[in-house]
């Protein structure tokens, strides 16, 4: 299988820095990908990483460990509008991206 | 930027019937298009993966007769739910990947109410 796995729910304060952890199986790798999705709309692309190492996009920031098969998802500066599901995916054989559980993430004053 | 419309965005209908959600990617040839279904507070699971002019792939655990796959060329895929029952109630939201990209553009997702 390719489990995907990533903490059920975060709770953060605004202005803060939150981590957002997710480890998969490694074999088939062909990338990790980091979508945000509101309530009720379709995934928001965030980041792609396909190499080891942090890639960085204003308050959003995506690293990667293949040998570990692990990401993290970190987000700056909180902001209320940040409150969204978090959602780790993975490349794998034939284009196929499959999702993790997913990250509820609670932005509070 | 790469754009997938699908549509509709919601629909409602009786149990028995059928409902067909079409996928298509509006500025680019998707020679891939995948079929998601997301059950409220859960993630998004994969259903199949639709390739143009040939049969779909289903994941383990959905059934390929209730669930048809159409994706006659290289701009629309359909999603076809037969004989709908209340349990197929769901978000099913397509997803496109162009050949050579690393992306893949999402639909904005149509939400079924079976009655």
């Amino acid at each position: 299988g390719q489990n995907i796995d990533q903490p059920t729910e975060m709770t953060a304060t605004e202005g803060a820095i939150v981590q957002i952890n997710c480890t998969y199986q490694t074999s088939g790798f062909n990338g990790l990908f980091w979508y945000q999705q509101h309530a009720g709309e379709a995934p928001t692309f965030l980041s792609y990483n396909v190499l080891d190492g942090l890639e960085e996009k204003g308050r959003f920031s995506s690293f990667l460990s293949r040998s570990k098969g692990y990401s993290y998802l970190l987000l700056k500066e909180l902001q209320m509008k940040d409150s969204a599901s978090y959602l780790c995916a993975r490349g794998g054989g034939g284009n196929k991206l499959t999702f993790g559980t997913g990250t509820q993430l609670k932005v509070e004053l | 930027g790469a754009v997938v419309s699908q549509h509709p965005s919601w629909v409602i209908c009786k149990s028995g019937t059928s409902v067909k959600i079409e996928c298509r990617s509006l500025d680019f040839q998707a020679t891939t298009m995948f079929w998601y279904r997301q059950f409220p507070k859960q993630s998004l699971m994969l259903m199949a993966t639709s390739n143009e002019g040939s049969k779909a792939t289903y994941e383990q655990g959905v059934e390929k007769d209730k669930f048809l796959i159409n994706h006659a060329s290289l701009t629309l895929s359909t999603l076809t739910v037969t004989s709908a029952h209340p349990e197929d109630s769901s978000f099913y939201i397509c997803s496109a990947h162009k050949q050579g990209d690393y992306g893949y553009t999402f639909g904005s997702g149509t939400r079924l109410t079976v009655v």
